[in-house]
């Protein structure tokens, strides 16, 4: 079974330009983690998605940053326009179902960011 | 919301020896614990769990240990070796849904 695929894994970008990312999640989850990830820290959740409807996006900088997931299965998160502190590694995951239960999430292995 | 706290942030080890990790956690309610390994430049990935009904779980060579009324849980590698070398995250999972809020992280070496 394939994991959780996102793409591209690196980019690089000069500041004010747009970017976007990309995330298949494993076949049949119905629930999408976008997180952040700083140098030396822990994830931070940025949105989630149970099925196509975004049901936290508390921590996504809205003027900025954006999502979508049309279908309930690709994801796409975009930054635009990007800043010198938005460099880090974005992290998709993907669990069963994420309404309260114990579900394992899976995560992809990121895209590297970097902002000139 | 939830804070998570991780200590220590980096921990050196002679292999052979056991590696201990803790985390304290504010919400009372918070009812999944889990634990993730991320090696350098790689994903996190789910070592072990536990719910907030059990006070211990054990798989081979890693346990964790859940304090509800301290509002604090911790990993425990014995006989370590030089493949648990990575970063390893704690998180919690808050009465709200699915959200999990990680650990800064900490830094396992383990010298051969």
């Amino acid at each position: 079974e394939a994991g959780v695929v996102q793409s591209p894994r690196y980019k690089i970008i000069e500041k004010k330009q747009p970017v976007a990312f990309w995330c298949n999640p494993i076949s049949g989850h119905n629930t999408l983690y976008w997180y952040l990830q700083n140098l030396g820290q822990g994830p931070e959740l940025l949105i989630r998605y149970e099925n196509e409807e975004a049901v936290d996006d508390s921590q996504l900088p809205k003027d900025r940053f954006s999502a979508e997931r049309l279908k309930g299965v690709d994801s796409t998160l975009k930054i635009q326009p990007a800043e010198l502190g938005d460099s880090a590694v974005y992290l998709c995951a993907s669990s069963l179902d994420g309404r309260g239960g114990y579900n394992e999430q899976f995560f992809g292995p990121g895209t590297r960011l970097t902002v000139l | 919301g939830e804070n998570v706290e991780q200590h220590p942030s980096t921990l050196s080890v002679q292999e052979g020896d056991s590696a201990v990790i803790k985390c304290t956690y504010s919400d009372s309610a918070s009812n999944y614990f889990p634990w993730y390994k991320q090696e350098l430049g790689k994903r996190p990935q789910l070592i072990i769990d536990i719910r907030s009904n059990v006070g211990e779980k054990k798989d081979q060579r890693i346990a964790v240990t859940l304090n509800k009324t301290a509002k604090h849980f911790s990993l425990h590698i014995t006989e370590t070796q030089p493949e648990d070398s990575a970063v390893y995250f704690c998180a919690v999972q808050g009465r709200y849904g699915n959200k999990l809020v990680f650990g800064a992280g900490t830094i396992l070496r383990v010298k051969s």
